[in-house]
């Protein structure tokens, strides 16, 4: 099974930072990375889909990139309705893993 | 608008069965594989189970293997997840989940307890 990691596994940040999420999987992947954003007691949310493309309908501040086993979520001039947590999955094949997450809370 | 909207979710002894049920709205639920991912209380998300367009090919995590079913009736635009010989550490909430690019969208959630 393809184990995927993320760090930080927290952090605090202030409206308008620049946040930056990495999330590392066990093999390649090619570009089968997606991430989600998580708001408590909501579900999950699409927010970038093979690595880079951006779902309809998210805000353009978020941005991903990486490809083979390294990625990048980035979130440029973080809002409040942004303090959430964010997990990135790889679709390469099942199991369909998850990253443990990342929360970002606010300083 | 695309909606999937769970239930079915509720307080079950261990060792008991629940058959969670998952409606699709505004989209051809018939052309999208089906996905079930569970959160326990404070955890992350985990992929259980999913189901190709006509039910012929599904895939399960091994903790459900032998004991979840998922089926779906494209007539319905529901999508099944038939959970047997439940334990403890099956508590969690249940989502439902489109396959597009990527998962979505996702339902609200059901909450399915094993306890005693």
């Amino acid at each position: 099974d393809i184990q995927m990691s993320q760090s930080p596994s927290s952090l605090s940040a202030s409206v308008g930072d620049r946040v930056t999420i990495t999330c590392r999987a066990s093999q390649s992947i090619s570009n089968y990375l997606n991430w989600y954003q998580q708001r408590p007691g909501k579900p999950p949310k699409l927010l970038i889909y093979a690595a880079s493309s951006l779902q309809s309908g998210v805000p353009s501040r978020f941005g991903g990139s990486g490809s083979g086993t390294d990625f990048t979520l980035t979130v440029n001039s973080l809002q409040p309705e942004d303090f959430a947590t964010y997990y990135c999955q790889q679709s390469y094949g099942p199991p369909f893993t998850f990253g443990p997450g990342t929360k970002v809370d606010i300083k | 608008e695309v909606q999937l909207r769970e239930s079915g979710g509720g307080l079950v002894q261990p060792g008991g069965s629940l058959r969670l049920s998952c409606v699709g709205s505004g989209f051809t639920f018939s052309s999208h594989w089906m996905y079930w991912v569970r959160q326990a209380p404070g955890e992350g998300l985990v992929w259980v189970s999913h189901i190709d367009t006509d039910g012929s090919t599904t895939k399960y995590a091994d903790s459900v293997k032998g004991r979840f079913t998922i089926s779906r009736d494209n007539d319905k635009n529901t999508v099944y997840l038939q959970m047997n010989s439940l334990r403890p550490d099956d508590t969690a909430v249940y989502y439902c989940a489109r396959g597009a690019r990527g998962f979505d969208p996702w339902g609200q959630g059901t909450l399915v307890t094993v306890s005693s």
